[in-house]
């Protein structure tokens, strides 16, 4: 069973730009997860989708970051515009649902300069 | 706020010592205690979990503790290998809704 696919795996950009970053999760997978892993902390959840409604956002930073996870499968999570407190690892996870087991993808770095 | 508390941010232990973490949380609402282990450049993975109705689960090397009472919970890594080495995150969450709350992590290295 293939995991959860991220892209891309690295990205610099400078304070100000727009950033995109794309889930895929593990087939049949209805829970969604982004979170925030800044350097030295623990992950922090951004948003949770249930199929491709929005359970949970009360820690996105709306006025930068928006989500969407069309058609209850793929996700992309967007910065517009970044800043130097957005450098992190950008984490997806997906579970069968919200009692399920959460599985991580690898992450996107990102690192605004 | 920090919904979980974890300790210690780092952990220096021999090859075949026991590696000890704790954590703390205050919801009384949380009802799913799991453990990750992260390696550099990877994705948290799921290594034991439990639920508030024991105290104990132990799956090979690896031994949750539970403490109700005192909203508390801890990882035992017995003969601890350097291959553990990596960073730990325990969490907790209210299952219901499925949002995973994470300690800070402690980062344990084994040397041989």
């Amino acid at each position: 069973e293939a995991g959860v696919a991220q892209s891309p795996r690295y990205k610099i950009i400078e304070k100000r730009q727009s950033v995109a970053f794309w889930c895929n999760p593990i087939s049949g997978h209805a829970t969604l997860y982004w979170y925030q892993q800044i350097l030295g902390q623990g992950p922090k959840l951004l948003i949770q989708f249930q199929n491709n409604g929005v359970v949970d956002d009360s820690q996105l930073p709306k006025d930068r970051f928006s989500a969407e996870r069309l058609k209850g499968v793929d996700s992309t999570l967007k910065i517009q515009p970044a800043k130097l407190e957005d450098s992190a690892v950008y984490l997806c996870a997906s579970s069968s649902d919200t009692l399920g087991e959460q599985y991580f993808g690898p992450g996107t770095r990102l690192t605004v300069t | 706020q920090q919904q979980v508390k974890q300790s210690p941010q780092s952990l220096i232990v021999q090859k075949g010592g026991i590696s000890i973490i704790n954590c703390a949380y205050e919801n009384t609402a949380f009802d799913y205690f799991p453990w990750y282990q992260q390696f550099p450049g990877k994705g948290p993975a799921l290594l034991i979990a439990i639920r508030p109705d024991v105290s104990e689960k132990k799956e090979g090397r690896f031994t949750i503790s539970f403490n109700k009472s005192a909203k508390q919970f801890s990882l035992h890594i017995m003969d601890s290998q350097p291959g553990d080495s990596a960073t730990y995150f325990c969490a907790a969450s209210d299952m219901s809704l499925g949002r995973l709350y994470f300690g800070r992590g402690t980062q344990l290295t084994v040397w041989p």
